[in-house]
């Protein structure tokens, strides 16, 4: 099973309010991406983990947005002083490489933030 | 880096009729390429994806070809019912985790499908 949960589903917030979201994972995978999407655009990648370990983090990423995933399941990205540019989906995918050097992707329901 | 360009970005079609979405690929390190579809409100789900040792692929109505020289790989849909229409995702990417292997998406078509 390659189900992702991701909760709040949708979170509302002023701008300069710090915000939380979580991805869980069904099942143990060792990688797993954050990605965001903005309207009418495909996904942008934002960081990526294996197992606890951030490996990668893209100039996307600001100060203000930090990731973890403290014991290699459930992940966390904290948005700080919310800006109204990082209204967006935010979509969290966890990979499966069965054996080959990629990894095919399978992605969360997102969270839809709207900072106003 | 990957540049991922994907055409057209809207296409509408007949009931029945079939549809062909066309992607491009700047990196020919790149070796991995998935297709996504993502219906309103909704997850990008995985429809479909093809690795470079292979030419083409075909999952009942839906096919995927790669042309590593040209590099391009296209997604095809055969007998197309209202319920495809979605906006759908090329993507690509060049490795395992990491830069390397996170998704380079193309800017999406958006599928009508009319009864």
């Amino acid at each position: 099973d390659t189900g992702v949960s991701q909760n709040p589903r949708h979170k509302i917030t002023k701008r300069g309010q710090n915000v939380t979201f979580r991805c869980d994972p069904i099942s143990e995978h060792n990688r797993l991406y954050w990605y965001r999407q903005t309207l009418g655009q495909g996904p942008e990648f934002l960081t990526y983990f294996q197992n606890e370990a951030q490996l990668e983090k893209s100039r996307l990423l600001s100060d203000r947005f930090s990731a973890e995933r403290p014991k290699g399941s459930f992940s966390t990205l904290e948005i700080q002083r919310t800006e109204q540019g990082d209204s967006a989906m935010y979509l969290c995918a966890v990979g499966s490489s069965g054996g080959f050097i990629t990894d095919t992707q399978y992605f969360g329901p997102g969270t839809r933030l709207t900072v106003l | 880096g990957e540049n991922v360009e994907q055409h057209p970005s809207t296409l509408s079609v007949q009931e029945g009729d079939s549809a062909v979405i066309k992607c491009t690929y700047s990196d020919s390190a790149s070796n991995y390429f998935p297709w996504y579809k993502q219906e309103l409100g909704k997850r990008p789900q995985l429809i479909i994806d093809i690795r470079s040792n292979v030419g083409e692929k075909k999952d009942q109505r839906i096919a995927v070809t790669l042309n590593k020289t040209a590099k391009h790989f296209s997604l095809h849909i055969t007998e197309t019912q209202p319920e495809d229409s979605a906006v759908y995702f090329c993507a690509a990417s060049k490795g395992y985790g990491g830069s390397q292997g996170n998704l380079i998406f193309g800017k999406g078509t958006k599928l009508s499908v009319k009864p």
